[in-house]
């Protein structure tokens, strides 16, 4: 399967404590996001790259959050000193600069923070 | 700013009805629509856009969408619904910045 793929898929941690996540998109696709999504709400958005530059960050996302995608391929999402509203589902969608630009997501990355 | 709105939460319908889940959007410039679905443990699957051209479009699994500029609504519909559609369905709208909206979700179930 060529598909998204994201590592682990759960993670649970303590309060305080540094995590980090991985995003594997699709090979072609130059266009990764991720998203944040809690029970009852469509997915958030956090940042988006095209290629390795980080074109878009929500002016919601904490100075906890850091992603990177060094070499455009992967990416990676840290959070740092986590919080207990930091628990969600973490998504990672990528998709081809040109078109409609749909994305294709993974099946997320779930962090509970205790 | 740009926002989508899905009025219900729940959609119950029979299977073999006809089966419409609702959207309306706000956005600036033109619209590019996307309908996702999400099934339970599974991540969210692309469904159907609208980027230009005809109001209606056809996607996957038998969904089709009305796009009307009118009513800034870009509905979900399905002539005849399957107890396999049952699933949480989500509507987006791209900014002209890339970045995607997302709505807060429909749950459709179909009744066998």
């Amino acid at each position: 399967d060529t598909g998204v793929s994201q590592d682990p898929r759960h993670k649970i941690t303590k309060r305080g404590q540094n995590v980090t996540f991985r995003c594997d998109p699709i090979s072609e696709h130059n266009r990764l996001y991720w998203y944040r999504q809690t029970l009852g709400q469509g997915p958030e958005f956090l940042t988006y790259f095209q290629n390795e530059a980080q074109l878009e960050k929500s002016r919601l996302l904490s100075d906890r959050f850091s992603a990177e995608r060094p070499k455009g391929s992967f990416s990676t999402l840290e959070i740092q000193r986590t919080e207990q509203g930091d628990s969600a589902m973490y998504l990672c969608a990528s998709s081809l600069r040109q078109g409609g630009n749909e994305q294709y997501f993974g099946p997320g990355t779930r962090l509970t923070v205790t | 700013a740009q926002s989508v709105a899905q009025p219900e939460d729940q959609v119950n319908v029979a299977e073999g009805n006809p089966l419409t889940v609702k959207c309306t959007y706000s956005v600036s410039g033109n619209p590019y629509l996307f309908w996702y679905v999400q099934y339970p443990n599974r991540g969210l699957q692309f469904l159907l856009k609208y980027i230009t051209g005809d109001n209606l479009v056809k996607g996957s699994y038998g969904f089709e969408a009305e796009f009307n500029k009118s009513q800034t609504s870009f509905h979900l519909k399905k002539p005849s619904a399957l107890v396999s559609d049952s699933a949480l369905y989500f509507c987006a709208v791209r900014s002209p910045g890339n970045q995607f909206y997302f709505g807060t979700g429909t749950s459709l179930t179909v009744i066998p």
